[in-house]
């Protein structure tokens, strides 16, 4: 297995230009997750896809960020326009649900990040 | 509002000794409690996990402990190796599927 994969693996792009990050889940894995990961911060959720469907964005910090899954094996997240506290790494990860639905412990597996420099 | 505390940010231990790394909770509602590793340029990777209903897991030279009346989340590295520097990750889930992480804390184990 492939494991998660995202593109590009690194970006670096000028204040206002619009980025769009790229994640491959993991073949059968109905959850997908982007995350980003700041020194500020730490890791923190920005969207969670289940079945495709945005079940909880709650952490997506303005409306310059959205989030698409157009299908099972892929989904996008872009920033338009972006500013320079954009700048972090991006995760995407992807989990099944073990009996019971999300949330009983699953295992999410986390792609190798997109690190984004905004200048 | 945070929810989940890892209060070392850094932590060195000689090869071969216990490490010992620790994470606090506040959300009396976390189901699972997970802990991942992560390599510079990697994504994080899951290590080992413990459900609300248990209060010690172990796998090899790792054991998770939960002190649910506490609130704390340990993990112990025992013998620790070189290979096991890394950032470490406590996180919980409750019913949505959503982890919560903590801020990390880098572990050295020096040779």
């Amino acid at each position: 297995d492939a494991g998660v994969i995202q593109s590009p693996r690194h970006e670096v792009t000028e204040m206002g230009q619009e980025v769009t990050l790229r994640c491959k889940p993991i073949s059968g894995h109905n959850s997908l997750f982007w995350y980003r990961q700041t020194m500020m911060r730490g890791l923190e959720l920005l969207i969670y896809f289940n079945n495709n469907v945005p079940i909880d964005d709650s952490g997506m910090p303005e409306d310059r960020f959205s989030a698409k899954m157009p299908n099972a094996s892929f989904s996008t997240l872009k920033i338009q326009p972006s500013e320079p506290r954009d700048s972090a790494v991006y995760f995407c990860a992807s989990s099944f649900p073990l009996a019971g639905g999300p949330g009983r412990g699953e295992t999410q597996y986390f792609g190798p990040g997109t690190r984004l420099l905004v200048l | 509002d945070q929810q989940v505390k890892q209060n070392s940010p850094s932590l060195s231990v000689q090869e071969g000794r216990i490490s010992i790394l620790n994470c606090d909770y506040t959300n009396s509602m976390f189901d699972y409690f997970l802990w991942y590793k992560k390599y510079p340029a990697e994504g994080p990777t899951f290590l080992i996990s413990i459900s609300s209903i248990k209060d010690k897991n172990e796998d090899g030279r790792f054991t998770v402990f939960l002190n649910k009346s506490a609130k704390h989340l340990s993990l112990h590295i025992v013998p620790s190796q070189p290979g096991d520097s890394a950032v470490y990750f406590c996180a919980f889930s409750g019913n949505t599927g959503k982890l919560i992480f903590g801020q990390g804390t880098t572990l050295q184990v020096k040779p």
